[in-house]
């Protein structure tokens, strides 16, 4: 594709719910991120991929909070039994290295509101 | 801990100002340094990055000055104008760790 896509771009669950979000970053790139981004504040963040590597999950704020990627490609965030403060926009950046020197390309968001 | 400080958390600059946002990071193993710029409703974007090789990158209206000894960088924004008007993060990297550290944003404001 020409971007990064995620999807759902919006998604309201209940407390309690498990909801799963998706990102299906450039291809070719090697290197896949997962950022949490909360009303007004910075990017936290959550896990990182590079290649078959195994990920660096030390951002994931609980045991809730899990990600596969799939093939190299193809990654899935879930989150489960949500709660109110897990209410945020989930951002998926994808780059073509695992370095520096690699440009971190963005996807739009999905927007987890948690009623 | 915050690994790199960002200020000011928001700005509002009259049109043909200049814009300077600040960062300050701890971690002398940082060794790029991206400007990203996010427009409400989407995904940051790349800016613009520097090294610490060099104390100053400009690119068109937008310039990083960089102060290794001080461990600190900031953007400037030339004759701001009101499409620049967005939320700015600064980042660094570390080979060590492998991943990105942003700061917190500044919501800019550039008013016509």
């Amino acid at each position: 594709g020409a971007g990064v896509s995620q999807s759902p771009s919006n998604k309201v669950t209940e407390k309690g719910k498990d909801v799963e979000l998706r990102c299906d970053p450039i291809s070719g790139h090697t290197a896949l991120y997962w950022y949490r981004q909360s009303l007004g504040q910075g990017l936290e963040f959550l896990i990182y991929f590079q290649g078959n590597s195994a990920p660096d999950k030390s951002g994931l704020p609980s045991d809730r909070f899990s990600a596969e990627r799939t093939g190299g490609s193809v990654s899935t965030l879930t989150i489960q039994r949500t709660q109110q403060e897990d209410s945020a926009v989930y951002l998926c950046a994808s780059s073509k290295t695992g370095q520096g020197t690699g440009e971190l390309f963005f996807g739009e968001g999905s927007r987890l509101t948690v009623l | 801990q915050q690994q790199v400080k960002q200020s000011p958390q928001s700005l509002i600059v009259q049109k043909g100002g200049i814009s300077i946002i600040n960062c300050a990071y701890e971690n002398t193993a940082f060794d790029y340094f991206p400007w990203y710029q996010q427009f409400p409703g989407k995904g940051p974007a790349l800016l613009i990055a520097i090294r610490p090789d060099v104390s100053e990158k400009k690119e068109g209206r937008f310039t990083i000055s960089f102060n290794k000894s001080a461990k600190q960088f900031s953007l400037h924004i030339m004759d701001s104008q009101p499409g620049d008007s967005a939320t700015y993060f600064c980042a660094a990297w570390s080979g060590n760790f492998n991943k990105f550290y942003f700061g917190s944003g500044t919501k800019l404001n550039v008013k016509p």
